[in-house]
């Protein structure tokens, strides 16, 4: 079974930093691109950022480049979402996502696996 | 930059048809995805390349994309069906070398 578990998530202060993790099961994880999506309370999905196989490339959305980093450890089969100066309106749910085509992002990006999200709070 | 625009939401009875949109400039030359996210689940994928239906997903589910409009069509709608579904595309036009994915909104699906 293809799987992906997101950990990390937690209530943050304004300012300040949390790192979120993903392990990825059931597929060749250094193959595939992987993605963070977040979605806000009672809002629509937003895609925050992006991270090709060989993490050589990675892009961010507009609203959290400069402030988050994602990294991946293929040899453990995990991704990661470095989130620093960390403001109340990055509070949302993050899923950790797969791209659905192997070594490759682009046009065809879409996202076949998703995880359960974790929860990031950030609240004084 | 691009933008994705869904209305919020649509109403159908179950066993009718319901037609989702997805508008943005030239919309038919971009390649669209479609999510369902039930609520409490994750999204899961129902199509993708404007019109292909991943492996478990009910021929009752149908893309298409032209001219300004990409449009999600589900067939004998049932209770299950009753969903937010969101449209993706992928956005190089801002910056070439930082592309984007985006996606709509999201519409909110009712089986009345």
């Amino acid at each position: 079974e293809v799987r992906l578990v997101e950990s990390g998530g937690a209530v943050i202060q304004p300012g300040g930093s949390l790192r979120l993790s993903c392990e990825g099961s059931g597929f060749t994880f250094g193959d595939y691109t992987m993605h963070w999506v977040r979605q806000a309370p009672g809002k629509g999905l937003e895609w925050v950022s992006l991270i090709n196989w060989d993490a050589v490339k990675t892009y961010y959305a507009d609203s959290v480049k400069g402030r988050f980093t994602t990294s991946r450890d293929n040899n453990k089969n995990s991704l990661f979402l470095q989130m620093n100066s960390l403001r109340t309106e990055d509070t949302a749910l993050y899923y950790c996502v797969k791209d659905r085509r192997e070594l490759y992002y682009g046009s065809g990006s879409s996202f076949n696996v998703w995880g359960q999200g974790t929860l990031v709070t950030v609240s004084s | 930059s691009y933008v994705l625009t869904q209305p919020p939401s649509v109403s159908v009875p179950p066993g009718n048809t319901a037609r989702l949109t997805c508008g943005g400039d030239n919309i038919e030359d971009k390649t669209v995805h479609w999510y369902q996210q039930r609520p409490g689940q994750a999204p899961v994928l129902v199509i993708y390349s404007d019109t292909d239906r991943p492996s478990g997903i009910p021929e009752r589910f149908s893309g298409s994309n032209s001219g300004n409009t990409a449009t999600l069509t589900i067939s004998r709608v049932e209770a299950g069906d009753e969903a937010d579904y969101y449209c993706q595309v992928w956005d190089p036009t801002t910056d070439p070398r930082d592309p984007h994915v985006l996606f709509g909104g999201g519409t909110k699906l009712t089986v009345l």
